[in-house]
């Protein structure tokens, strides 16, 4: 069966700090997405990656910045965790056929807390 | 507003109703995804349909694609309390990345 393992479940730092969120795929995927997730707003995407040591720009990447060194591993950092990016983060990952976008397999997320 | 709306935000039915959830958008696409998620977990892709298709069915789903309207529909028939869940729709415009809408959250009653 298709897997997406995120590091953890639940994750407590402080304001200032660096943060790392690491995800892994086993589906030999070319794109992996980092996601947060907050009440009333969805989904919203961070950053994306298409290719080992590429990436790209989503709709909020301010204040985060990823890593993409082997193809099933894709990270996420907060510089400098603050308090406002206290959120549920998800990460996925899928094939890019040319005939659009596939579907995507996610993680079951990472509850960010930032005190 | 969002490529991607969800509509209502919000719904609760008994057992054994159906359950309608909309998706509109903004902006020509590729293909149209349903998602799923659970409480506290992460989504799970549920139906894909493509901008040339009109209407897909897998089990007790049932998707339309309405590209003039630019609005999708969700029908879910005889639910049940598992189905209880959020609801995402989530569209492919030609980058490499999905746009998802907020979510219905749907509340099925045993």
């Amino acid at each position: 069966d298709v897997k997406v393992t995120q590091s953890s479940r639940y994750l407590v730092k402080r304001t200032g700090e660096k943060v790392f969120l690491e995800c892994v795929q086993d589906m030999d995927h070319e794109n992996m997405f980092w996601y947060r997730q907050d009440p009333g707003l969805g989904l919203r995407l961070i950053y994306f990656s298409y290719d080992v040591k590429m990436k790209e720009k989503g709709d909020i990447p301010e204040g985060y910045s990823v890593s993409r060194e082997k193809k099933e591993r894709f990270s996420l950092i907060l510089e400098s965790a603050s308090t406002n990016q206290t959120s549920m983060y998800l990460c996925a990952s899928s094939f890019y056929r040319g005939s659009g976008n596939q579907p995507q397999h996610f993680g079951d997320g990472t509850r960010l807390s930032i005190l | 507003s969002q490529q991607g709306e969800e509509d209502p935000q919000a719904l609760s039915i008994q057992e054994g109703e159906n359950a309608t959830m909309n998706c509109s958008y903004k902006t020509s696409i590729n293909n149209l995804q349903w998602y799923r998620q659970n409480s506290g977990r992460g989504l799970v892709h549920l139906i894909l349909i493509r901008s040339n298709e009109r209407e897909k069915h897998s089990g007790r789903l049932r998707v339309t694609l309405d590209t003039s309207k630019k609005s999708s529909s969700l029908l879910i028939t005889a639910s049940r309390a598992a189905d209880t869940a959020s609801y995402f729709c989530a569209t492919d415009t030609g980058r490499r990345a999905l746009t998802f809408g907020s979510g219905t959250r749907l509340q099925v009653q045993p």
